[in-house]
């Protein structure tokens, strides 16, 4: 598509239940990130994919939260057994290279994810 | 550990008037990307520049130019005019230096008022 497309746009869960959130990259962008903008943290790096390669998982705050993406296109980021402190905006970001060929992301306008 | 400062957490100014937004980073790497980003009221995170460590030149964009100084580790947002429509929060953001996983500010909230 033209941008990085993101849904749901809100999302509102109660503690407990598992929450998935999907990105649809732009076409042809290898390279895929989520971050995550909360009032406490600010913006935090979650993970990242870049084509075939094994993701870097390095951001993840706890085993209750794990990414996929299918066929190096559409990500996944699932959150299990949401807690309030994982409210959230989730956002992904594409870029058509990883690394020193990337010239800036480009983000999708985030999934608001609230948990009560 | 890498780490970014963004000193001014609200600034406010009148339409016309120039504004700095000031950003101080902490790295170990000799390379590194800096970034600015700009989020709108309507919250997608836009890009508006990229700048790695080898290059210090000053550069400028219509209204908006971008000082780096390592010799201070900044890398400090100039708009020249403001404008009622750029209001918005500013985030400076440094990289490592295989250019993935940014570590942002926490922004700057700019308000121009007409």
């Amino acid at each position: 598509g033209a941008g990085v497309s993101q849904s749901p746009s809100n999302k509102v869960t109660e503690k407990g239940k598992d929450v998935e959130l999907r990105c649809d990259p732009i076409s042809g962008h290898t390279a895929l990130y989520w971050y995550r903008q909360s009032l406490g943290q600010g913006l935090e790096f979650l993970i990242y994919f870049q084509g075939n390669s094994a993701p870097d998982k390095s951001g993840l705050p706890s085993d209750r939260f794990s990414a996929e993406r299918t066929g190096g296109s559409v990500s996944t980021l699932t959150i299990q057994r949401t807690q309030q402190e994982d409210s959230a905006v989730y956002l992904c970001a594409s870029s058509k290279e990883a690394g020193l060929a990337n010239y800036g992301y480009t983000f999708g306008s985030g999934t608001r994810l609230t948990v009560v | 550990a890498q780490k970014v400062t963004q000193a001014q957490t609200e600034i406010s100014v009148v339409e016309k008037e120039d504004v700095t937004l000031d950003c101080v980073y902490e790295t170990r790497d000799t390379t590194y990307y800096l970034f600015w980003y700009k989020q709108p009221p309507s919250g997608e995170l836009v890009f508006l520049i990229r700048r790695n460590s080898f290059d210090e030149q000053n550069e400028i964009s219509g209204r908006y130019s971008w000082n780096f100084q390592k010799s201070t580790s900044s890398f400090n947002f100039t708009i020249t005019a403001s404008q009622v429509v750029d209001s918005a929060v500013y985030f400076c953001a440094l990289s490592d230096g295989e250019g993935n996983k940014l570590v942002f500010g926490a922004g700057t909230i700019l308000r121009v008022k007409s």
